[in-house]
């Protein structure tokens, strides 16, 4: 079973509207858990950190629901620049431990 | 965040050959980690490179294939030996340096190996 698994996409979206992706973890003693953004031939970069109370920064919303293990993202009134994609990371270690990426989904924003 | 380079940032290389991968941070950092992105892939953790002891590997990689040194807290360097086209990849090294154990990537060493 994969640790951590994700929708691959591609997801085409047109530009304005609202996505939102999912994201299952197997391992419940997980601790950390993000969202990074990729872009093409380019190195990952975080976008947010994910907490259990659910946090927010600007058009993105991030939750996290321990109990069924998965881990959400919403991206709100979608740019063209939000077209990359987008990892699910978990941290199962409590700090001392590697990252574990899901394969990641494609995001499209189409004009 | 921290500002991370890696060298080289690509190379070919000629399979049987070995090929070390330097990465420098702009400040002492505690962790320090490498990871690989083969072709249409996510990233694998390969090991956890430990400032004064022997890196810690993730289940699949060895020492004498991946041999890891971190001779301080700004620098490490991953060497990837006796190369085969399997070893065409992306490796990225990370470090830890902030809270909820944020990790920041260097941008990468793409390698193609003939």
């Amino acid at each position: 079973r994969k640790e951590v698994e994700q929708d691959p996409g591609p997801f085409n979206v047109p530009e304005g509207a609202t996505v939102a992706f999912n994201c299952t973890y197997s391992n419940s003693a997980s601790q950390s858990f993000f969202w990074y953004r990729q872009d093409c031939r380019k190195e990952p970069k975080l976008l947010m950190s994910v907490y259990s109370s659910g946090n927010e920064d600007g058009r993105f919303t991030a939750q996290l629901n321990r109990a069924s293990q998965y881990i959400s993202l919403l991206i709100r009134d979608s740019k063209l620049s939000d077209s990359a994609t987008y990892l699910c990371v978990v941290n199962s270690g409590g700090g001392a431990d590697g990252l574990t990426f899901g394969k990641g989904t494609h995001l499209i924003i189409q004009p | 965040s921290a500002v991370i380079s890696q060298k080289p940032s690509r190379d070919i290389c000629q399979r049987g050959t070995s090929l070390t991968i330097q990465c420098q941070v702009d400040s002492q950092v505690t962790m320090m980690f490498w990871y690989r992105q083969q072709p249409g892939q996510s990233l694998t953790l390969i090991a956890t490179a430990n400032q004064g002891s022997e890196a810690t590997y993730e289940s699949g990689f060895v020492i004498d294939k991946f041999p890891i040194s971190r001779p301080n807290l700004t620098f490490s360097t991953l060497t990837v030996s006796n190369m085969s086209p399997e070893d065409s990849s992306i490796y990225l090294c990370s470090v830890d340096r902030g809270r909820r154990e944020t990790q920041y990537f260097g941008p990468g060493t793409r390698l193609l190996v003939l």
